[in-house]
């Protein structure tokens, strides 16, 4: 089966400008997770989707970032304006269902973020 | 609030040893837990996965412990090979959220 597909890679920009990410998760895969992992760090959730509705934004800056999952498959992150202290892999991960599920997460490749 | 750490932060061996990684978790009310690889620039690999009922797991050379009242878990590798040489992270899943909180995980050198 095709896995978790994330881009860009790679994004440079400079703070104070706006970026946005995509994601397609495993075909037929419910939940949709978008993880921050900061260099030396493991990663920290910042939203969970469950079709497309959010079921945890809690650690979501909502003040610069916004998610959504139109249809419940694809999903894209923005963050505007980016902070130097965004600098950061951002991952995507999707799973059958949720918190039910024994079934572990399927993790995309991320997209490396680096602001100047 | 759910805190997990790994120790050690970073763990150099030659090729064929025995080997173990160390989690600890501060909350002992989990659902499940899960071991990652994560090689340079890529996402993460579920290696094996551990529910709340039970004490270990094991695949091929790997083998995961868990003692919940303990709030610790081990991942054992048996006859390391330089291809294993990755950062290894552990993620717990409590039984108030739906999300996993990882570790900072261990980054793992097998030297030829």
């Amino acid at each position: 089966e095709a896995g978790v597909a994330q881009s860009p890679r790679y994004k440079i920009i400079e703070k104070r400008q706006s970026v946005a990410f995509w994601c397609n998760p495993i075909s037929g895969h419910a939940t949709l997770y978008w993880y921050q992992q900061i260099l030396g760090q493991g990663p920290k959730l910042l939203i969970q989707f469950q079709n497309n509705g959010v079921v945890d934004d809690s650690q979501l800056p909502k003040d610069r970032f916004s998610a959504e999952r139109l249809k419940g498959v694809d999903s894209t992150l923005k963050i505007q304006p980016a902070k130097l202290e965004d600098s950061a892999v951002y991952l995507c991960a999707s799973s059958p269902i949720g918190r039910e599920s024994n079934q572990p997460q399927h993790f995309g490749d991320g997209t490396r973020l680096s602001i100047l | 609030k759910q805190e997990v750490t790994q120790i050690p932060a970073a763990l150099s061996v030659p090729e064929g040893e025995n080997l173990v990684l160390n989690c600890s978790f501060t909350d002992s009310a989990i659902y499940n837990l899960q071991w990652f690889r994560q090689d340079p620039g890529k996402g993460l690999t579920s290696l094996l996965l551990i529910q709340s009922s039970q004490r270990e797991q094991t695949s091929g050379r790997l083998n995961a412990s868990l003692d919940k009242s303990s709030g610790r878990s081990t991942l054992y590798i048996a006859a390391s090979q330089p291809g294993d040489s990755a950062t290894y992270l552990c993620a717990v899943r409590d039984n108030y959220g739906q999300n996993f909180v990882f570790g900072p995980g261990t980054r793992l050198s097998v030297l030829p």
